[in-house]
């Protein structure tokens, strides 16, 4: 069965604009969570769908968005980009909502270099 | 809210020999234990996984003990090989999102 996909792996862009990076879920998983990998701060999380409702919220700043799609896929967004916005963005699947035991499966990752 | 320590940050162990990565956290409601290994250029892969309800969990080299009242939890990797050299991650969750460690770097010398 395929794994988490997210889309593009690499991205480079400047201070002030936008990005919008995608994930797609394991089949069958109804909710998805998004992190920030930086070498400091290690993962942080910002934000959890599940069937298409935010549920969880992480400590970031409002430029940092997101949706859930009906068929799971996800995306975020970050707006008026800063330069300490580079980092790894992470997507992660499961089956249930977080907590509960529900195993979390990690996409590659999304590398985004903001210059 | 929930606040997971691990130590130690960079690890080297002999090709062979044993290694272990502790993590204290500090929500008493955290009931589920995962860990993730991360090798370069891809996300993490939970590896092993522990609940609140059982003390020591094993998957052949790989074995998780945790100790409720103490609020520890640990990572145990016998008879390391080279392919173990990653960046491990522990994780607990208090029924939200999980709260991850800072990670631990193996580095397996052949």
């Amino acid at each position: 069965k395929a794994g988490v996909t997210q889309t593009p792996r690499y991205l480079i862009k400047t201070r002030g604009q936008q990005v919008t990076l995608s994930c797609s879920p394991i089949s069958g998983h109804r909710s998805v969570s998004w992190y920030q990998q930086t070498p400091g701060q290690g993962l942080q999380f910002l934000f959890e769908y599940f069937s298409e409702t935010q549920r969880n919220k992480g400590n970031f700043p409002g430029r940092f968005s997101g949706r859930q799609f009906s068929n799971s896929r996800s995306e975020m967004n970050v707006s008026t980009l800063e330069l300490g916005d580079s980092a790894l963005y992470l997507c992660a699947s499961s089956r249930g909502q977080t907590g509960s035991y529900n195993e979390q499966f990690f996409g590659p990752g999304t590398r985004l270099t903001v210059l | 809210g929930e606040n997971v320590e691990q130590h130690p940050s960079t690890l080297s162990v002999q090709e062979g020999d044993s290694a272990v990565i502790k993590c204290t956290y500090s929500d008493s409601a955290s009931n589920y234990f995962p860990w993730y290994k991360q090798e370069l250029g891809k996300g993490p892969q939970l590896i092993i996984d522990i609940r609140s309800n059982v003390g020591e969990k094993k998957d052949q080299r790989i074995a998780v003990t945790l100790n409720k009242t103490a609020k520890h939890f640990s990572l145990h990797i016998t008879e390391t090989q080279p392919e173990d050299s990653a960046v491990y991650f522990c994780a607990a969750s208090p029924g939200t999102p999980l709260v991850f460690g800072k990670g631990t770097r193996l580095s397996v010398i052949a």
